[in-house]
């Protein structure tokens, strides 16, 4: 069946613009996680959502960064005011939660210029 | 705070020796050990976890509670297992995932 996907696959914006990535997870999973990671580094957490609430928000870096999940499938992670720090691979994975192997999706390649 | 500890970089072996990537943890609690795999151009996926014992693709990983270690290791490495490869955990009662920067591991024929 269909994995986990990710729209856009790159994304160029200019410092302070507004962004949007999406994630589809697969099918009937109900856990939901968005990484962030950059050049050189592991992924790192940023949300986990558990049907559509956000069950964990820890690694939200600061208010600029927000995410939806508002009918518990599709995802969007939203940034505001981008900087030139966020540029990053940004990951989604899903899973069927309670400690269930996580999906990767394929990445969204976010460039702030 | 948890961390996840890859002291290799870069790793390079010849075809049909042994390999192991070094991982070390810091957590005070039972956690769960990980390692994932990136081949070229694919996305991150599980190559195995402590719990389920399993040998994945010849790899094997034990945990050393004692050390606080997680290697992962092969017998004779193939050229094929030339990738990333990350260390990662989760504490106990949250599902994220903690990763290590990863070591990127060269087979060379």
């Amino acid at each position: 069946g269909a994995g986990v996907s990710q729209t856009p696959s790159n994304k160029v914006t200019e410092k302070g613009k507004y962004v949007e990535l999406r994630c589809d997870p697969i099918s009937g999973h109900t856990a939901l996680y968005w990484y962030r990671q950059s050049l050189g580094q592991g992924p790192e957490f940023l949300i986990y959502f558990q049907g559509t609430g956000a069950a964990d928000d820890s690694g939200l870096p600061n208010d600029r960064f927000f995410a939806v999940r508002p009918e518990g499938s599709v995802s969007t992670l939203k940034i505001q005011r981008t900087e030139r720090g966020d540029s990053a691979v940004y990951l989604c994975a899903s899973s069927l939660g309670n400690s269930g192997e996580q999906y990767f999706g394929p990445g969204t390649r976010l460039t702030v210029t | 705070a948890q961390r996840v500890t890859q002291p290799e970089k870069l790793l390079s072996v010849f075809k049909g020796a042994p390999v192991e990537l070094k991982c070390n943890y810091s957590y005070s609690g039972s956690p769960e050990l990980f390692w994932y795999v990136q081949y070229s151009r694919q996305r991150l996926q599980l190559l195995l976890r402590h719990i389920s014992r399993e040998s994945i693709k010849g790899f094997t990983a034990d945990l050393n509670k004692g050390e606080t270690s997680f290697h992962l290791k092969k017998p004779f490495a193939q050229e094929e297992d030339s990738a990333m490869y990350y260390c990662a955990l989760t504490q106990g009662g949250s599902e994220k995932l903690v990763f290590g920067k990863g070591t990127k591991l060269t087979v060379n024929p």
